[in-house]
């Protein structure tokens, strides 16, 4: 069964940085493309980030040069460092898989498959 | 950027039919994908590759997508259908990446 599960949320003050952890069971992350994506309280969803199975990675311009995306395959979690956070910052974060497919011209994302159950980063003094 | 609009809310009465339009510039031309979120849990993918349906989400609900718009319907709305309602797409022609409609709210009067 495929689980993802994230932590590191909290309350953190303007300008401080914070690493959020997804760690996943049923499937290996490294082969997978895996994204985060954020929803402010009330608001909609935004994507944030994706980090591709070659290793790749994508940002938002709206968190691009603060905001990094990796993993760690020996524990098969995927990571997102926050740095320099702002009020705006603020909302729930979820990692979700992405499927992906083939056409002549490459590999492509796709659509969210499998989401965690998000966890919550508070920006605030 | 590539811009998704969805209606911020639809209303319609049990057993009736809802469709929830996303627009977007020659949205036909990419693949949309639709998820529901109910207050306080995670999204949940019920629509992907325009009108396809994963495994466990009811026939109701289904898919279209044609020039300019793609509309997810559902018949005979349920009480329990009462969600916001996102489309979605991937902007892989610039910087990969992911774009989210602002949601729609259905309710079921």
């Amino acid at each position: 069964e495929v689980q993802l599960v994230e932590t590191g949320g909290g309350l953190i003050q303007p300008g401080g940085s914070l690493r959020l952890s997804c760690a996943a069971s049923g499937f290996t992350v490294s082969s997978n493309y895996m994204s985060w994506v954020r929803q402010a309280p009330g608001k909609g969803l935004e994507w944030v980030s994706v980090i591709y199975s070659g290793g790749s990675t994508y940002y938002a311009d709206s968190v691009k040069g603060r905001f990094t995306i990796s993993r760690d395959n020996s524990k098969n979690t995927l990571y997102l460092q926050m740095n320099s956070l702002r009020a705006e910052d603020t909302a729930v974060y979820y990692c979700a898989r992405v499927t992906y497919y083939y056409d002549s011209s490459g590999y492509y994302p796709n659509y969210f498959d499998y989401w965690g159950q998000g966890t919550l980063v508070t920006v605030s003094s | 950027s590539y811009v998704l609009t969805q209606p911020p809310s639809v209303s319609v009465a049990p057993g009736k039919t809802a469709r929830i339009t996303c627009g977007g510039n020659n949205i036909g031309s990419k693949s949309v994908h639709w998820y529901q979120q109910k207050p306080g849990q995670a999204p949940v993918l019920v629509i992907y590759y325009d009108s396809d349906r994963p495994s466990g989400i009811p026939e109701r609900f289904s898919g279209s997508n044609s020039g300019n718009t793609a509309t997810l319907t559902i018949s005979r709305v349920e009480a329990g259908d009462e969600a916001d309602y996102y489309c979605q797409v991937w902007d892989s022609s610039s910087d990969h990446r992911g774009v989210f409609g602002g949601g729609t709210k259905l309710t079921v009067l």
